[in-house]
């Protein structure tokens, strides 16, 4: 399927090492942090979330970490392997008036590729 | 198992022409979105819906129209009013709790003929 985001910033890693995927956030508001990962003409998979009152949350090798004085996410892959190449984007959740829950804002999202 | 179906995988429209994109989902959530996908940009949110027969207008609701009748359904149309509509179209839906993720379908594609 086509690519969505061909202008993305891009990361290749060599396959076994280590990944690390940045994301900066707007508002100061948002309370809830999401990242997915999204390949190519697929829906986006949920991979990790983390609540601002936190700043790490480890999941089956990934680890995000929140930095929120300076409104900074990131998003560590150990051990990438081929099936890790993927566009991976962070999402900013905030609460809103009438939504009910959070209103997520998108990043466009980082194409990481696993050489082999 | 459980998840987000949305169908058809590809879509064509003619001018003029309205279009339905479906989305099923049996996760039991109480909320469902509509996102539109442009290359080189975030997802922007078309309409979302908290609850069965209620539904509120995104940030990009112009040329497009839902219904939420079912608490399984929400389904997009397309209309000819929307002079843009090449994108790729993702259908969410989450419980509608505060810090729950939304999750995805896999999507449909729609072109202009």
């Amino acid at each position: 399927g086509e690519s969505v985001g061909l202008h993305l910033p891009t990361l290749s890693v060599q396959e076994g090492d280590n990944s690390i995927i940045n994301c900066a956030y707007s508002n100061s508001a948002s309370d809830y942090f999401i990242w997915y990962k999204q390949e190519s003409g697929k829906g986006p998979q949920f991979i990790i979330d983390i609540r601002s009152n936190m700043d790490k949350r480890q999941g089956q090798r990934v680890t995000v970490l929140l930095n929120k004085t300076v409104k900074h996410l990131s998003l560590q892959i150990a051990a990438t392997q081929p099936g890790d190449s993927a566009v991976y984007f962070c999402a900013e959740g905030r609460p809103e008036t009438n939504f009910g829950n959070e209103k997520l804002t998108f990043g466009t999202g980082t194409r990481l590729t696993i050489i082999p | 198992d459980g998840g987000i179906t949305q169908s058809p995988k590809y879509l064509f429209r003619k001018e003029g022409q309205n279009v339905t994109l479906s989305c099923e989902q049996n996760l039991n959530h109480d909320a469902m979105y509509w996102y539109r996908q442009d290359p080189g940009q975030g997802l922007r949110l078309i309409y979302y819906s908290q609850i069965v027969n209620d539904f509120q207008k995104g940030d990009i609701a112009e040329g497009y129209s839902v219904s939420r009748e079912k608490k399984e359904s929400f389904p997009l149309t397309v209309t000819s009013a929307q002079k843009n509509p090449t994108a790729f179209y993702l259908c969410a839906s989450s419980e509608g709790r505060a810090n729950q993720p939304q999750h995805f379908g896999d999507g449909t594609r729609l072109s202009i003929l």
